[in-house]
């Protein structure tokens, strides 16, 4: 079965830092990726997602993620952090194959972001 | 524009009683989820459906219910609501392993 892990719960970048979000994955057949965004009191918003394509993926809001299949990771990144990153970030794994499209989240992490 | 909206976005009910969480989306979407969102477990799958007449249980079935009788709609209904279900409830639906949300519902149950 797939699972999902997500390094820290909570990460605190200053305004201008790198964002790094980790990620890593369990799944026995290639996976689907997926980050969500969800701010306060919103539900989740999709910021990027690897299917099999391109390595690099990149995503809305000048994030990006590489899939690393010898790492089992996915993590984000943004160059530069904005106040308006401060959010709760989700990792999510399905299947690519067998038909299920059920999704595996992560438990989250927390994105502070400091003037 | 296609949405998916939850209602209502608020609800504080009394333990034992029955309570209805409606989903409605406009995307023509055949997968539709249901999942809880609490405080150090990230987002859990309650139920989803593959279709119209299809409901299939997720991790944290027990004290849950759906039904699916058009594609548009997805019912989640507490047959009994227990303190333990106080949650954010979020409503998905998609195609081909995405998934779209809804704003979310937050029951309270005392």
């Amino acid at each position: 079965a797939q699972s999902v892990t997500q390094l820290g719960s909570h990460v605190s970048v200053s305004e201008g830092a790198l964002v790094l979000l980790r990620c890593n994955y369990s799944s026995s057949v290639p996976p689907y990726l997926f980050w969500y965004v969800q701010y306060p009191n919103q539900g989740l918003q999709l910021l990027l997602k690897y299917t099999s394509a391109a390595t690099l993926v990149k995503g809305i809001n000048g994030f990006e993620a590489e899939f690393k299949k010898s790492e089992t990771s996915f993590h984000l990144t943004k160059p530069s952090a904005h106040m308006s990153d401060a959010a709760e970030y989700f990792c999510a794994v399905s299947l690519s194959q067998g038909g299920s499209e059920k999704l595996v989240f992560g438990k989250g992490t927390k994105l502070t972001v400091n003037p | 524009d296609a949405e998916i909206t939850q209602s209502p976005r608020h609800k504080i009910t009394e333990t034992g009683r029955q309570v209805t969480l409606a989903c409605h989306q406009t995307w023509n979407h055949n997968n539709m989820f249901w999942y809880r969102q609490d405080l150090g477990h990230g987002l859990r799958l309650i139920h989803y459906s593959y279709g119209v007449q299809d409901t299939n249980k997720g991790e944290v079935s027990d004290g849950y219910s759906v039904s699916r009788s058009n594609t548009e709609d997805l019912p989640l209904t507490l047959e009994s609501a227990a303190s333990s279900q106080t949650s954010v409830y979020f409503c998905a639906s998609g195609r081909y392993n995405e998934q779209f949300f809804g704003p979310g519902t937050r029951l309270t149950v005392l």
